[in-house]
């Protein structure tokens, strides 16, 4: 399943299958990006981050990808369990301290 | 055990009152937030702090007062609840130019 366009704000994927989330960014100044995953009643966990001098990061199950020239930020989630059913967050950093969220996308995997 | 810590998780109030929530973290970070997440789950900060000292003040109204004892300790003070308070707060903290590392939220509930 893949959210296509900028955002989509709910991703609904088969179990087993790949899933891809998409997220643009604002800030060309940002050099920081971190997807962070919340489940319900939860805080947001952190899942992976990237910086700006990269532009593929790979993690257990999970790749995230930087374009900076389209600033566009994407997240796959490789062989998607349940477990993985969560709102997922993009998050840009820059010079300021200030970490800034965008809207969260809700994955919702079917059994 | 736990990283960042806050309290209460809970808190139902009247319109009109003044409330606080506190914020702890153990993991030796030099930087606390206070986050705000609204119904449809957008995430806003709203403080930040750095070794005792504010670092961001985001546009908030001045009913809302945080207070940072120690470096470890972030707490938010909220005078004349209106019901449009009524959210979950997030603390967070950080080393400098790391990830955030968010406790489990306070829901607050203005009646």
């Amino acid at each position: 399943g893949e959210s296509v366009g900028l955002h989509l704000p709910t991703l609904s994927v088969q179990e087993g299958d790949n899933s891809i989330i998409n997220c643009a960014y604002s800030n060309s100044a940002s050099d920081y990006f971190i997807w962070y995953k919340q489940e319900s009643g939860k805080g947001p966990q952190f899942i992976i981050d990237i910086r700006s001098n990269m532009d593929k990061r790979q993690g257990q199950r999970v790749t995230v990808l930087l374009n900076k020239t389209v600033k566009h930020l994407s997240l796959q989630i490789a062989a998607t369990q349940p477990g993985d059913s969560a709102v997922y967050f993009c998050a840009e950093k820059g010079p300021s301290p200030k970490l800034s969220f965008g809207a969260g996308t809700t994955v919702t995997v079917r059994a | 055990d736990t990283a960042v810590s806050q309290t209460p998780k809970y808190l139902v109030t009247q319109m009109g009152n003044d409330k606080s929530i506190k914020c702890e973290q153990n993991l030796g970070h030099d930087t606390m937030y206070w986050y705000k997440q609204d119904s449809k789950k957008f995430l806003k900060i709203m403080f930040s702090y750095n070794n005792k000292e504010l670092i961001i003040n985001e546009t908030v109204p001045n009913r809302f007062s945080p207070k940072s004892p120690d470096k470890a300790h972030l707490n938010l003070h909220i005078n004349s609840l209106e019901l449009g308070d009524s959210a979950v707060y997030f603390c967070a903290s950080s080393r400098d130019t790391g990830e955030l590392f968010f406790g489990e939220g306070s829901r607050l509930t203005v009646l």
